[in-house]
C-alpha cells in the first residue's frame, strides 16, 4: 500500500484565493483525520470523519475551512478565501477505526502571501 | 515581527544511552495513547500503543509506561541512536462512540548526540 497520499505537497497562493488540499486514504480505513501544524501551536485536529460522515468539527478554526468526503478514497479541505495566517503544514490521516493507530500523510505546506 | 513559536521541550542525550520523553495527556477518558515520531520535513510516524487496560507495553527498543492515576504517559527507547533525533509526540485517543479523537501533545524534540 501506497499509505496516504496528500497533494499538493507544497502549495503557495496569494491572499483572497481558494486552496484546495487533498487526501487519498489507505484503502480499508475508515476514519480520516485533517489536522494542522504550525510553530505557534502545534499539531492541532481540525476535523474527522467516520465512514464518510463528518463527526467533529470543532478543531475548524472558521467558516472559511470546509471539509469534504464524497467516498471512502478521498477527501477534500478548502479555504476560501485564504488568509497569510493560514499558513502550516496540513496533514491527513486514517485508521482503521476506533481504538487503532493513524497513519499519516507527508503533509501540505501551504504559505498564503 | 520576530515570531515566536512553541518551546519546545528539549532532550539532548549521547548515542548509546538510554532516553525517556515524559508526557501528561489531559482526559481521564481518554482509553488508548499512541507515541509517534517526526522527522524534519515528514508526517507523524507510529512508533508504539497502548491501551488503558495496560501499564507497560514493550516493542523493539522501546517501551511505553501509562500511569493512569496521574495521567501521564512515558517513552523509553533503549540504546539511542542518531536516527532517534527526532521530534516525539504522545496522542491520546477520546472515543466518542463513533471512531475516536485523536489528541496531540506538544511534543518533545530528542537530538541524539554520537
Amino acid at each position: 500500500d501506497a499509505g496516504v497520499i496528500q497533494s499538493p505537497r507544497h502549495e503557495v497562493t496569494e491572499m483572497g484565493q481558494e486552496v484546495t488540499l487533498r487526501c487519498k486514504p489507505i484503502s480499508g480505513h475508515n476514519s480520516l483525520f485533517w489536522y494542522r501544524q504550525t510553530m505557534m501551536r502545534g499539531l492541532e485536529l481540525l476535523i474527522y470523519f467516520n465512514n464518510n460522515v463528518p463527526i467533529d468539527d470543532s478543531g475548524m478554526p472558521e467558516d472559511r475551512f470546509s471539509a469534504k468526503m464524497p467516498n471512502a478514497s478521498f477527501s477534500t479541505l478548502k479555504i476560501q478565501p485564504s488568509e497569510p495566517r493560514d499558513s502550516a503544514v496540513y496533514f491527513c490521516a486514517s485508521s482503521l477505526g476506533l481504538n487503532t493507530e493513524a497513519f499519516f500523510g507527508q503533509g501540505t505546506r501551504l504559505t498564503v502571501v | 515581527g520576530e515570531s515566536v513559536g512553541l518551546h519546545l521541550p528539549t532532550l539532548s542525550v549521547q548515542e548509546g544511552d538510554n532516553s525517556i520523553i515524559n508526557c501528561a495527556y489531559s482526559n481521564s477518558a481518554s482509553d488508548y495513547f499512541i507515541w509517534y515520531k517526526q522527522e524534519s520535513g515528514k508526517g507523524p510516524q507510529f512508533i508504539i500503543d497502548i491501551r488503558s487496560n495496560m501499564d507497560k507495553r514493550q516493542g523493539q527498543r522501546v517501551t511505553v509506561l501509562l500511569n493512569k492515576t496521574v495521567k501521564h504517559l512515558s517513552l523509553q527507547i533503549a540504546a539511542t541512536q542518531p536516527g532517534d533525533s527526532a521530534v516525539y509526540f504522545c496522542a491520546e485517543n477520546l472515543s466518542l462512540g463513533q471512531g475516536g479523537k485523536l489528541i496531540f501533545g506538544q511534543g518533545t524534540e530528542l537530538s541524539v548526540k554520537p
